[in-house]
This record gives structure tokens, sequence and C-alpha cells, in this order.
């Protein structure tokens, strides 16, 4: 069966410092892979999106960046954390013909 | 392009309730539709969804049919409980749009004892 695991659970990080969050899929092959942002009390953010190895699709202008180095690895990072990147980040991944399948989330605090 | 509209929360409800949220879609295909639920501190879970017009989905409770006259996919729920307090999204994947999902900004659900 597939599972999809994210980490950290949560996270505390200056201003200023980079991030790096990862996601893994387990039991599927060329998924389409998300990366989104929840703030507090606010729907759902497409951060980015991932429909292959090394084609990342940015949603939104900002200084997080994402790659997919392998076909079930998605990664999230910043050279330079803001105070406004804090919020609740999810990893998602789907099929041709599935629904979504989420990560847990990471609870990033930015300080 | 494609989108979706749910209606604006919070939604507040009395235990035993009858739930209603509203959601509408736009799409260029044929989507897939899905609702989803998150509860406190958590990712989100598949509730239910329909891939075809006249579609019932169905879980926990929960029912929404895919009316593609109305392009809509409304969720309703006969009796809440307080454990169905979360929030609630409505999404579609279009095969037309390389099966992006598409959300809609959620709402969120309080059941009162």
């Amino acid at each position: 069966s597939q599972t999809i695991h994210q980490w950290p659970a949560t996270l505390v990080q200056p201003v200023g410092s980079p991030l790096s969050l990862e996601c893994t899929v387990e039991g599927t092959s060329n998924p389409n892979l998300y990366w989104y942002r929840q703030a507090a009390g606010r729907g759902l953010q497409l951060l980015f999106y991932s429909v292959g190895i090394g084609q990342i699709s940015s949603e939104v202008p900002q200084n997080l960046s994402a790659s997919r180095p392998q076909d079930r690895q998605f990664i999230l990072s910043s050279k330079k954390l803001l105070l406004s990147d804090s919020g609740f980040y999810l990893c998602a991944w789907s099929d041709r013909d599935t629904e979504a399948f989420f990560g847990q989330g990471t609870r990033l605090t930015v300080v | 392009g494609d989108s979706v509209t749910q209606m604006e929360g919070p939604v507040t409800l009395s235990e035993e309730a009858f739930l209603t949220i509203n959601c509408t879609y736009t799409a260029t295909g044929y989507p897939s539709l899905f609702w989803y639920v998150q509860y406190p501190g958590e990712g989100l879970q598949l509730l239910l969804k329909a891939t075809k017009a006249d579609d019932k989905g169905s879980n926990k409770g929960f029912e929404a049919t895919y009316r593609k006259e109305t392009t809509s996919f409304h969720l309703e729920k006969g009796s809440v409980q307080v454990s169905d307090s979360a929030v609630y999204f409505c999404a579609l994947s279009d095969a037309g749009n390389n099966r992006k999902l598409i959300w809609g900004l959620g709402t969120s659900l309080a059941v009162n004892p």
C-alpha cells in the first residue's frame, strides 16, 4: 500500500536561517507531488507541484523553492526564512486516477 | 481556468442538526470531485469522492452528489456530532489540467453539544 512520510512534524527556526522539509512517498511510481501552506485560519495555498523528476511548477512567487531529486522525493527549501513563512506545510501526492493523500504536516514557526 | 468555490465559515451547529456545506466548481473538462476533512493539527483526509455526473459519494454519514447541471457538489449530513468539528475542503481534479488538484478555501465547522 502507498504511504507518505513528511518530516519534521514541528520546527522552530530563526529569521534568516535556511529551511529543508522533506517528503517521501512509498508504494507508487511517478506520482504528482504537491507542497501546500496553510496559514492559521486560512485555506490551502498551493506552493509547488511536480508531475515528474525535475519538473517543478511554482504557483506563487516567494523565497521558497522545491526540488524533486528522485521520483518519490519532494523537498521544500528556503535559503533565508522570513517571519511570514510561518505556517503549516503539507505535502501530498496523487496518482492519475486517484485522490490526493496527505502527510501529517509540518508546523513551522519562524522567530 | 478551473476553480472551486465553497461557502465561507465558520459554521456553528448544535449536535444532531442537519449540515449543508455548499460547493460549486468551474472546469474545462470532466473533473473528479472530492471532499476532504482536516481535524485540528492534522493533515487532510479524503472524506468522499465522485468521479462522474450523478455519482453520489458517501462516508461516515456524509453525502455529496455530483451535479453537472448545476456544477455543484454540496456536502450534507443529516445529524452532526461533536466529533465532526473540523475544516472541510472541496476540491476537483481535472484530467485536462494534468490532474492538478484545485481547492476551495475550506469551511470550518464547530458542533456544540
